[in-house]
């Protein structure tokens, strides 16, 4: 079954300490995306890559930190730096046509990280 | 900018109701997308609907409607004959056209959904 894997499902994070959520995708998207959810708000958008070796900021990139080495796989790092890193986080990922298609993107299941 | 607002943050109804949840969007754009997401207890969001702002006609899929009206900037959701599995947050999200690659989606803030059996 092609979906998008985020591991883990919990995470709980030390003062000063870095944690790398994993999101890992085999729906061959070019398109993926990160996004931040605080309890009774909508998405923000972290960070989001088009294509391997490629990524750009979102709307909340400060403390937070992306690769994408590989097609399937876009990790975050909440830094240190991130002083209120305690919420749900979503990866995406969506295929990218030339002309103006806005294809959907999918979601997985979220990573739920606290700060201990 | 672009904002998406859902002035419903929760709602509660008896089985089988009809229900409408809203939506307003803001935009300067005149080719735009806009989207629907149901999000369940488990935490994913889930692709319900895609509109492009060039097509207003009406949707009906199963029990789920949605009304794009460009002239109030809205596009509303509506679910008939309420189902206890209906029961989630529910998000409408609007972005830009992209000429290509990635696109940036703007959320509402949800609306809750609890239908009581």
């Amino acid at each position: 079954d092609g979906g998008i894997t985020q591991s883990p499902k919990y995470l709980f994070r030390k003062e000063g300490q870095n944690v790398t959520l994993s999101c890992e995708q085999n729906l061959n998207h070019d398109a993926m995306y990160w996004y931040r959810q605080d309890p009774g708000q909508g998405l923000r958008l972290i960070y989001y890559s088009q294509i391997v070796n490629d990524f750009q900021k979102g709307d909340i990139a400060e403390g937070y930190s992306v690769s994408r080495e590989k097609k399937e796989s876009f990790p975050l790092t909440v830094t240190s730096a991130q002083k209120n890193p305690t919420a749900f986080y979503l990866c995406a990922s969506s295929m990218t046509y030339r002309y103006y298609s806005n294809q959907p993107q999918h979601f997985g299941d979220g990573t739920r990280l606290s700060i201990l | 900018a672009q904002k998406v607002t859902q002035a419903q943050t929760e709602i509660s109804v008896v089985e089988k109701e009809d229900v409408t949840l809203d939506c307003v969007y803001e935009t300067r754009d005149t080719t735009y997308y806009l989207f629907w997401y149901k999000q369940p207890p488990s935490g994913e969001l889930v692709f319900l609907i895609r509109r492009n702002s060039f097509d207003e006609q009406n949707e009906i899929s199963g029990r789920y409607s949605w009304n794009f009206q460009k002239s109030t900037s809205s596009f509303n959701f509506t679910i008939t004959a309420s189902q206890v599995v209906d029961s989630a947050v529910y998000f409408c999200a609007l972005s830009e056209a992209e000429r290509q690659g990635a696109q940036k989606l703007v959320f509402g803030q949800g609306t809750r959904l609890t239908i009581n059996p």
